[in-house]
Formats: structure tokens, sequence, C-alpha cells
């Protein structure tokens, strides 16, 4: 059964601190996303990664940072956070087109983070 | 700039059928579906290609108007499991970054 697992479903960190949030696929994927889930405006895309050390801009990067050193585990970073980026993250892995004709994510079952 | 869906929330008894829209300004390589229940991760459901491949569910299909831009997902026969919400993401270069729609959210009464 596939799996992409988060470190924490929920996280409390204080305003202008150093956040991590860890995901770790099992599928052999190459490509790992993170979003962010706010009410009313869906699924937004932070952060893309196709192969390790390899990553791309998202929508919405400003003020988050991504690391991915082995091929299973994508981390996003917030270097200091601040209260709107109080939100669900979730992350997500899918193959790399070509491989399979299907390229489906599959999603975490997300952190909420609240920055207080 | 995210698609845009349509309705923006759906209430249904059992058996009846929905249809969500989903609309972009911008070309479309592929379309993709997906569900979210409440407290859980989202679940893929359909991705739509360029050139009209298609895969799904059963009783759960869709359609991809490459001209206008356009998808839309039909759900027939309504079950209380198809409760949630669904997005729809748009990809517009083949590079699998998606997209999301704001969502639609559907709820199904006995």
């Amino acid at each position: 059964d596939v799996k992409v697992t988060q470190s924490s479903r929920y996280l409390v960190k204080r305003t202008g601190e150093k956040v991590f949030l860890e995901c770790v696929q099992d599928m052999d994927h190459e490509n790992m996303f993170w979003y962010r889930q706010d009410p009313g405006l869906g699924l937004r895309l932070i952060y893309f990664s196709y192969d390790v050390k390899m990553k791309e801009k998202g929508d919405i990067p400003e003020g988050y940072s991504v690391s991915r050193e082995k091929k299973e585990r994508f981390s996003l970073i917030l270097e200091s956070a601040s209260t709107n980026q109080t939100s669900m993250y979730l992350c997500a892995s899918s193959v790399l087109a070509g491989r399979q004709n299907s390229y489906e994510q599959y999603f975490g079952p997300g952190t909420r983070l609240t920055v207080t | 700039q995210q698609p845009v869906q349509s309705p923006q929330a759906v209430i249904l008894r059992e058996g009846e059928d929905a249809v969500i829209n989903c609309s972009s300004s911008k070309a479309l390589y592929s379309v993709h579906w997906y569900r979210q229940k409440h407290g859980e991760a989202p679940v893929f459901l359909m991705i739509l290609l360029k050139g009209g491949e298609q895969k799904g569910h059963e009783k759960i299909s869709a359609s991809f108007n490459e001209k206008k831009q356009q998808s839309s997902l039909y759900l027939t026969a309504s079950q209380l499991s198809y409760s949630g919400t669904y997005f729809c993401g748009t990809d517009h270069q083949g590079a699998q970054k998606l997209v999301f729609g704001q969502g639609t959210r559907l709820t199904i009464n006995p």
C-alpha cells in the first residue's frame, strides 16, 4: 500500500521560530510537492522537487524553502514563522511522467500548523 | 492563475446526479480530479489528458473540452460516500505541476 507520511498532524509554533515540516514517501517516486490549503483557496503549490537536490518554486514560495537530500524525503522550512503562515500543509508525491501513463499525486495526511 | 470551479457547493439527495465544472483561462495539457473527505488527504479520482485519453472510476466520469479549456466531472446516482470536497487540478505544460481550483463541496443526504 502506497504511503506518504508527515512528521506531525498538529504543530504550534511562535512567531519568528524556524519550523521544519518533514515528508517521507515509500513509493520510490521522483516527484514530491508541498502545498498549503486554506478555506476557499484550495491547494496552492509552494515548492516541488523532481529529483534529489532539485527544486522548483511553485505559486507561493515566499517565506518558505525546501530541502531534498534523499529521494524519499522532502522537507519544508519556514525560516521565520509568521501568523499568516498558519495553515494546513500537505505533502504529495508522484512518479515521473513517462514511467507510467498516470502520474496521480499521492497525498500525506497533512500538518495543521498554528503560528501564534 | 487558479482554475475556477462551479458550483462552490451543492447539496443532493442520495441517488441524484451531480456535475462539477472546472474552467481555466490558460491552455490545458491535462486535468486531474481529486476528492477530499473531511479531515483526510485528497485522493485521486481521474486524469484527462490532452488528446482525449481518460481514466477514472465507475459511476464517476469526466469530460475535457480542450478548445474551451474546461472539464466537467459527472457523478451518477450519487451515494453517501461521494460526500466531500472535489478539486480539479490543471497542468498547463505537461510538467506535472498542478494548479488546483478552490474546490466544490458536495453533500449527499439520505
